[in-house]
């Protein structure tokens, strides 16, 4: 069975860091580029970071570039998610998601088709 | 990287068709035939409904159907359910960055 667990949110003060981690199993990790999207409380699905299959591309959203990293580790199976210079803003369900793959390489973006259950960063001084 | 529009409610007695409507632009909807659409019950991770405009994955009942034209995609819902009642969000890729997500749009059954 394809499943991510998402782990690492918590309560932050503002300016501060979070390690968000997402563990992957049942399919070739490497093989697919991988996403994380947030949800703020009340509000919609915001897409915030993608990378590919290699972790050679990298892709932020405006919000969060120069703050966020995104990385993953192929041997582990696992993608990560540093979060810097936390604002209150950023106070969300983080979900990491996987694409669909199906382009004929790791650097496609087209769908995604399997999300976990979120983490939840919350940043309130 | 502006969100894609969508109706904020659309509503529907069970047996009736909905459509959601998903409005971008050309550099994302109407640049590619990449739109996917998810649903999200309360509480719960969105669920991929809908790929490549108009596809189903497996196990997505054939009920749900979307298309596109121009800059605007949709997506329609037939026969309408009592546990279709949800969230329904559109997204498009983009180039670079590769996603955008819509507004997000509730539907409910009357």
């Amino acid at each position: 069975e394809v499943q991510l667990l998402e782990s690492g949110g918590g309560l932050v003060q503002p300016g501060g860091s979070l390690r968000l981690s997402c563990a992957a199993s049942g399919f070739t990790f490497s093989g697919y580029a991988m996403s994380w999207v947030r949800q703020a409380p009340g509000r919609g699905l915001d897409w915030v970071s993608s990378i590919s299959g290699s972790g050679t591309s990298t892709y932020y959203a405006d919000s969060v570039k120069g703050r966020f990293t995104v990385s993953r580790d192929n041997s582990r199976n696992t993608l990560y998610l540093q979060l810097n210079s936390l604002r209150a803003e950023d106070t969300a369900l983080y979900y990491c998601a996987k694409d669909k793959g199906g382009c004929g390489s790791t650097n496609c973006y087209y769908g995604l088709d399997v999300w976990g259950q979120g983490t939840t960063v919350t940043v309130s001084s | 990287q502006s969100a894609l529009t969508q109706p904020r409610s659309v509503s529907g007695s069970p047996g009736q068709s909905v459509t959601i409507s998903c409005t971008g632009s050309s550099s994302d909807v109407g640049g590619y035939n990449y739109v996917s659409w998810y649903q999200q019950h309360p509480g719960k991770a969105p669920k991929l409904m809908i790929y490549d405009v108009s596809k189903r994955p497996s196990g997505v009942p054939d009920r749900f159907s979307g298309s596109k034209s121009g800059n605007t995609a949709s997506l329609t819902i037939s026969g309408l359910q009592a546990e279709d009642e949800a969230d329904y969000y559109c997204c498009s890729y983009a180039g670079s960055p590769p996603y955008v997500f819509g507004t997000g749009t509730k539907v409910t059954v009357l």
